[in-house]
């Protein structure tokens, strides 16, 4: 049972475009929404993260956007560049953020092409 | 400086054998945990100690044991590996928030690529 289903696997985009990744959830019990950002021979490290008492947050050219009633987050990449690429997982969590037990998603893997 | 460090980065190994994965974190993190990410990218977390104390231990073989001497380190020992063990091990940290504000973000390390052969 995956609880965080992430779309699409993989996505290629111009240089200057936006990329939009999309994740639904399950569990009405989840209360933080992280997406992290790795690249190869990396760990994943946190981009940006929303809770779900607000429907945006920014960050630079990143934006998480949530849509509680239909359980799914995205995140949106404005001026994509080619230093974006890389893998990108969004991620749930219970019990006021804790982030011990993040449940991620697959992954989508972005390619910006110059 | 590195913040989460993990020893080795690459391990290549034979069915049967054990061997242990080592990981520090200069944070001052109390909290700290293994994940799994397997071939397709899919990260799956394992264990989590805070203060040396476990508090997540989902569903894995007893082949494997994390180990915490203290906060600042957790290892994963691993009994009589099996091809399905190859995959690229993460150690990551936090700092486990009290209440509603939550936790600090997680700090992964840069990995450690098991291959069983």
């Amino acid at each position: 049972q995956q609880q965080v289903k992430q779309s699409p696997q993989s996505l290629i985009v111009q240089k200057g475009g936006i990329s939009i990744i999309n994740c639904a959830y399950e569990n009405t019990a989840f209360d933080y929404f992280p997406w992290y950002q790795q690249f190869p021979g990396k760990g994943p490290a946190l981009l940006i993260a929303i809770r779900p008492d607000v429907s945006e947050k920014k960050e630079g050219r990143f934006t998480i956007s949530f849509n509680k009633s239909a359980k799914q987050f995205s995140l949106h990449i404005m001026d994509s560049q080619p230093g974006d690429s890389a893998t990108y997982f969004c991620a749930a969590s219970i019990n006021g953020g804790s982030q011990g037990n993040l449940i991620f998603g697959k992954g989508t893997k972005l390619s910006v092409k110059p | 400086d590195t913040a989460v460090s993990q020893t080795p980065k690459y391990l290549v190994t034979q069915m049967g054998n054990d061997k242990s994965i080592k990981c520090e974190q200069n944070l001052g993190h109390d909290t700290m945990y293994w994940y799994k990410q397997d071939s397709k990218k899919f990260l799956k977390i394992m264990f989590s100690y805070n203060n040396k104390e476990l508090i997540i231990n989902e569903t894995v073989p007893n082949r494997f044991s994390p180990k915490s001497p203290d906060k600042a380190h957790l290892n994963l020992h691993i009994n009589s590996l099996e091809l399905g063990d190859s995959a690229v091990y993460f150690c990551a940290s936090s700092h486990r928030g009290l209440g509603l504000g939550g936790d600090s973000p997680l700090h992964f390390g840069n990995g450690t690529r098991l291959t069983v052969t």
